[in-house]
């Protein structure tokens, strides 16, 4: 099947820069999430950018969307302790009768050092 | 704003054994999803449906049936439980409008299978 990949881990000071990658399979996604998940909870969308657009910013964080090479990035600026979390990346591959189901990635594990 | 529940949160099951979970939200979304997590793995999904009354097969159905008897309702069913369905169960729902699929989760079934 389709595969977004994205690295399993990674881990930065507090104060720094993250930056996540992902890479999607269909270049038809209309739209690309990144979705947050907190230890022992549910998924919560953090972005997204739509497929028509390069870049979106939003406060601390950038999305950037190389449709050519279908790599999607989220730059996290000052990250802070409390970003410490799982992040996925999310494309939506159109799968026919109107449905647009998520296709996750593995998920980033961030960690935070104080 | 309950938003979206499960019941249990946990669960401890002998092999063989039937089990439902429980999923319910009160957002009037018409899209419900069931997924499971397991480490290294990622996101995949089971089932879904569009709307009141459909439902459909994700990546992992094998094992796993839904209903959906009416808008605010989701639940899974494992009919014999077998030992690889020890993961964690998120439910999820959403609203499907022009390609954008935001989902929200609800907070997860921690389910073992001895």
């Amino acid at each position: 099947g389709e595969d977004v990949e994205q690295s399993l881990f990674l881990s930065v000071r507090e104060g720094d820069s993250s930056v996540i990658n992902c890479t999607y399979t269909d270049s038809s996604s209309t739209y690309l999430y990144w979705y947050k998940q907190e230890p022992g909870a549910g998924l919560q969308l953090l972005t997204y950018i739509f497929s028509n657009m390069d870049m979106k910013q939003d406060q601390r964080l950038t999305v950037l969307l190389n449709k050519k090479d279908k790599h999607l990035s989220l730059r996290i600026a000052d990250t802070q302790t409390g970003d410490s979390a799982i992040y996925f990346c999310a494309e939506t591959p159109y799968s026919g009768a109107g449905s647009y189901q998520l296709t996750f990635g593995k998920g980033t594990k961030l960690s935070v050092i104080p | 704003i309950a938003g979206i529940t499960q019941a249990p949160t946990s669960q401890i099951l002998a092999a063989g054994r039937r089990m439902t979970l429980r999923c319910t939200q009160d957002m009037r979304h018409n899209a419900m999803y069931w997924y499971r997590q397991d480490l290294g793995l990622g996101l995949r999904l089971i089932h879904y449906s569009n709307t009141a009354g459909t439902t459909g097969k994700g990546e992992v159905p094998d094992g796993y049936s839904v209903s959906r008897a009416n808008t605010d309702d989701f639940p899974l069913t494992l009919a014999s439980a077998v030992p690889s369905q020890t993961s964690v169960y998120f439910c999820a729902s959403s609203v499907l409008a022009g390609g954008f699929n935001e989902q929200f989760f609800g907070p997860g079934t921690r389910l073992t299978v001895l």
